[in-house]
């Protein structure tokens, strides 16, 4: 079956830096997607990564390797408003989106 | 930016009712998507449609139907409501071409099935 794990809740410190990993197993592969979900908002297009290697924007960054079937979204100087759901969706060889059931990012002051 | 509406953010209907969820996208996007979300839950895709008067049915449909008579509006129906169908419901629309095309999600309709 298709499936995409990520950690349910975590937490960290303003200023800081956090790693939410996230590991698929999809029927083929087409890329893997991340959004940020602000509770009672929309969910909000971040990054996408087909190739193998780090992408930065600003603050974010998102790593791919698809041989181990594993992502991961970097967030930089943690800021409040940073305080929300991260959302890791793959695309499979039918270019269906499978998505993760979401990473709570706390942080605290 | 993209713009996807959706008509109500809360919605509270009986057990038994025919309930219309409406989407409206101002972008011109081909595609359009009617996920839900739970709690614990990944999105799950309900129905999708690449054109007008096109549709598909995703991993949950059972329960639902939609339409879309014009490229702008795309419209869920729970044809009877029933409590397990008290959830987020969330449309989505992106363009088509390459598949790195984002989806653009509304805020959402939260609906209470009693």
């Amino acid at each position: 079956g298709q499936n995409i794990d990520q950690p349910t809740e975590m937490t960290a410190t303003e200023g800081a830096i956090v790693q939410i990993n996230c590991t698929y197993q999809t029927s083929g592969f087409n890329g893997l997607f991340w959004y940020q979900q602000h509770a009672g908002e929309a969910p909000t297009f971040l990054s996408y990564n087909v190739l193998d290697g780090l992408e930065e924007k600003g603050r974010f960054s998102s790593f791919l390797s698809r041989s181990k079937g594993y992502s991961y979204l970097l967030l930089k100087e943690l800021q409040m408003k940073d305080s929300a759901s991260y959302l890791c969706a793959a695309l499979d060889s039918n270019y269906q989106l499978i998505w993760g059931a979401g990473t709570k990012l706390i942080i605290k002051p | 930016d993209v713009k996807v509406t959706q008509s109500s953010r809360y919605l509270v209907k009986r057990t038994g009712e025919k309930v219309f969820l409406e989407c409206v996208q101002d972008m011109d996007h081909e595609n359009m998507f009617w996920y839900r979300q739970d709690p614990g839950l990944g999105l799950r895709l309900i129905y999708f449609s690449y054109d007008v008067k096109m549709k598909e049915k995703g991993d949950i449909p059972e329960g639902y139907s939609v339409s879309r008579e014009k490229k702008e509006r795309f419209s869920l129906i729970l044809e009877s409501a029933s409590t397990n169908q008290t959830s987020m419901y969330l449309c989505a629309s992106s363009r088509q071409g390459n598949y790195n095309q984002p989806q653009h999600f509304g805020d959402g309709t939260r609906l209470s099935i009693l």
